[in-house]
């Protein structure tokens, strides 16, 4: 079965601009997080949707949202862009929480 | 942002000896995950672990859940140049759905 898909795999913004990932799960999985990976801070977590419910959501400021649409896809958004957003994005799904598989990633580049 | 201690940070190998890491934690955790990460891609699960004590192995692979569920250790044996790469664990609290990932473990295997 396919696995889970993100969109686009590479994006550069400016300083300031705003983005949006998106995330297809594996079919079935309504699970879907997402976390954060920079070489500085390692693997950070940044929320989680259950059936169109945010459950649990990291320690990131309030320019960092997120959605899960009925069809479990994902998508998360990042405002007012800073430098410092510089990551790589990881979306995962699983089908209640537990062993999550992830995607190869969204690498955004803010200049 | 909160992270696991992995150690050793990162080693190098000969092919064909055996690599031992592990990770601890001040906290207790229910699940237990180790992933592979190769450059560009996302984690690949390569063993779960649900229960103090447990042993799993997968192919060449196994982990241990620890008996105080504050640690876990993953051992390959007879290395292989593939499995150069960086592995990291992560450590769930029941009910949060939040994983908690180590600082990874990079591993450099030498033919």
């Amino acid at each position: 079965k396919a696995g889970v898909t993100q969109t686009p795999r590479y994006l550069i913004k400016t300083r300031g601009q705003q983005v949006t990932l998106s995330c297809s799960p594996i079919s079935g999985h309504r699970s879907v997080s997402w976390y954060q990976q920079t070489p500085g801070q390692g693997l950070q977590f940044l929320f989680e949707y259950f059936s169109e419910t945010q459950r649990n959501k990291g320690n990131f400021p309030g320019r960092f949202s997120g959605r899960q649409f009925s069809n479990s896809r994902s998508e998360m958004n990042v405002s007012t862009l800073e430098l410092g957003d510089s990551a790589l994005y990881l979306c995962a799904s699983s089908p209640q929480g537990y062993g999550y598989t992830f995607g190869s990633g969204t690498r955004l580049t803010v200049v | 942002g909160q992270q696991l201690n992995q150690s050793p940070q990162s080693m190098f190998i000969q092919e064909g000896e055996d690599v031992s890491m592990n990770c601890t934690s001040s906290s207790i955790f229910n699940t237990w995950l180790w992933y592979k990460q190769d450059p560009g891609e996302g984690p690949v699960l390569l063993i779960a672990l649900y229960k103090a004590g447990e042993l799993t192995s997968n192919g060449r692979l196994t982990a241990q859940f620890g008996i105080t569920r504050k640690d876990s250790f993953l051992n390959i044996s007879a290395s292989i140049p593939s499995d150069v790469g960086i592995y990291f664990c992560a450590g769930l609290t029941s009910g949060t759905y939040k994983y908690i990932f180590g600082t990874g473990t990079r591993l450099k295997v030498l033919a």
